[in-house]
């Protein structure tokens, strides 16, 4: 019962490196989604996908890389680290994407570039 | 682009008494839907109760209620009966019927809930 999972729950990385933050989800939700938390902002979506290879950008997808090739993983790659990208970040997955869907979240990783 | 507003960063209510959460948000959109999600320190976000727009009846979760005033665009969170376990950020929610991946939060209102 393990649902939605995220590794790893902390990261510290230097700026310029690559780093990829997984996601798991073991309800074989068909939407799933990338959010960034940052104080005053809430949470802002960086990406979602529809299914397994179907991706697309959400409100600020700018620095980061999606893929999806099973329907239970969603990784997130931020392909040079800019300490802007210092976040909480955020997975979810639906079972449907409108209406009055839920979004299951999971726990957050904590990204902090140096 | 929509946008939520919680104008409260931080509230604080006794135990078993009640307190309201506001949330206003901006559209031009005639149907929509709102959210409260809660975020404990654990950080894993919960929903807490939703609201269509079109439903003039606010919706009810228990302890946890809405007034949804669709001509203020404002759609507040009342806890009834305040818990300890009630302490948490809230986050006031709002999806786009129109955009289906569109969801807009808010920054988010502290609550603290005293003993």
């Amino acid at each position: 019962d393990a649902g939605i999972t995220q590794s790893p729950r902390y990261k510290i990385t230097e700026t310029g490196r690559q780093v990829t933050l997984m996601c798991h989800q073991t309800w074989s939700h068909s939407y799933m989604f990338w959010y960034r938390q940052d104080l005053g902002h809430g949470l802002r979506l960086i990406y979602y996908s529809a299914a397994a290879d179907i991706t697309d950008k959400g409100e600020v997808p700018d620095g980061y890389v999606v893929s999806r090739s099973k329907t239970e993983n969603f990784p997130l790659t931020l392909e040079s680290a800019t300490r802007s990208q210092t976040s909480v970040y955020f997975c979810a997955s639906s079972v449907g994407v409108g209406g009055l869907s839920e979004q299951f979240f999971g726990p957050g990783t904590r990204l902090t570039v140096l | 682009a929509q946008t939520v507003t919680q104008s409260q960063p931080e509230m604080s209510v006794q135990e078993a008494e009640t307190v309201t959460l506001s949330c206003t948000y901006d559209t031009s959109e005639s149907d929509y839907y709102l959210f409260w999600y809660k975020q404990p320190p654990s950080r894993q976000m919960i929903l807490v109760i939703r609201q269509e727009a079109y439903k003039q009846q606010n919706a009810t979760e228990n302890r946890f209620s809405v007034n949804f005033q669709k001509a203020a665009k404002s759609f507040s969170l009342k806890i009834s009966d305040s818990q300890l376990g009630d302490a948490a950020m809230y986050f006031c929610a709002y999806r786009s019927a129109y955009i289906n991946n569109d969801m807009r939060f808010g920054a988010g209102t502290r609550l603290t809930v005293k003993p």
